[in-house]
């Protein structure tokens, strides 16, 4: 069964900076992009950027460039997220989601992390 | 960057109506588009990619039309299930991928 599994829900106050992880199973870690997509509370989707596991290159939002990172560990079949300077805007939940290239739509999900930056 | 409009915001209708709903976008990106759906706290799911191909798994009376800039996802007949919101995103190579703001589907 193909899944992604994320980590669990954060609380971070304004300037911290926070990881999520997105564990893959089921499938080809390195055969797959994982794009990260972020859901402010009430509001839409908005793509953040991806990483492709096979060779570690990735590609940000213009408006997040600067403040996320995302890397992999290929020997535990993880994607992670890291959003650094957190601001109150930055609440939302984070997905991980696999795509077959850069450019593509987004099969699997995963469950959904909440982030909550609060002072 | 493309831009992504959807219409309507909301739509209110009835179990077994025939719902559409439109994506435009701001210049042309052939039929790199898909469809997902999304029900309160859940993640989105998969609908329609490339317009009009329908993701494995997913009922028949869902269908996507269209090709350049204006985009159709239709509801066939109406199911109880199919209450959710539901959002276009495009993934041509040339723009960073967008979504469109969403279009929310409930009970009339």
């Amino acid at each position: 069964q193909v899944r992604l599994v994320q980590s669990g829900a954060e609380v971070k106050k304004p300037g911290a900076s926070v990881k999520v992880s997105c564990k893959a199973s089921g499938y080809t870690f390195t055969g797959y992009f994982i794009h990260w997509v972020r859901q402010a509370p009430g509001q839409g989707l908005e793509w953040m950027g991806w990483l492709n596991p096979h060779s570690g290159e990735t590609n940000y939002a213009q408006d997040l460039q600067g403040r996320v990172t995302m890397t992999r560990d290929t020997s535990i079949n993880t994607a992670y997220m890291e959003v650094t300077r957190l601001k109150p805007d930055d609440t939302a939940v984070y997905y991980c989601t696999r795509g077959l290239t850069m450019d593509d739509a987004f099969d699997i999900w995963g469950q959904g992390t909440m982030v909550t930056v609060s002072s | 960057d493309i831009q992504m409009t959807q219409s309507p915001s909301t739509l209110s209708a009835s179990v077994g109506d025939r719902v559409t709903i439109t994506c435009r976008a701001s210049q042309s990106i052939s039929i790199w588009l898909a469809w997902y759906q999304q029900k309160p706290g859940k993640a989105p799911k998969l609908l329609i990619y490339k317009a009009s191909s329908l993701e494995s798994g997913v009922p028949s009376r869902f269908s996507g039309r269209g090709s350049g800039t204006e985009f159709t996802l239709t509801i066939s007949s109406l199911q109880p299930d199919d209450f959710a919101t539901y959002y276009c995103q495009q993934y041509n190579i040339y723009s960073p991928l967008m979504f469109g703001q969403g279009t929310k589907v409930d009970i009339k």
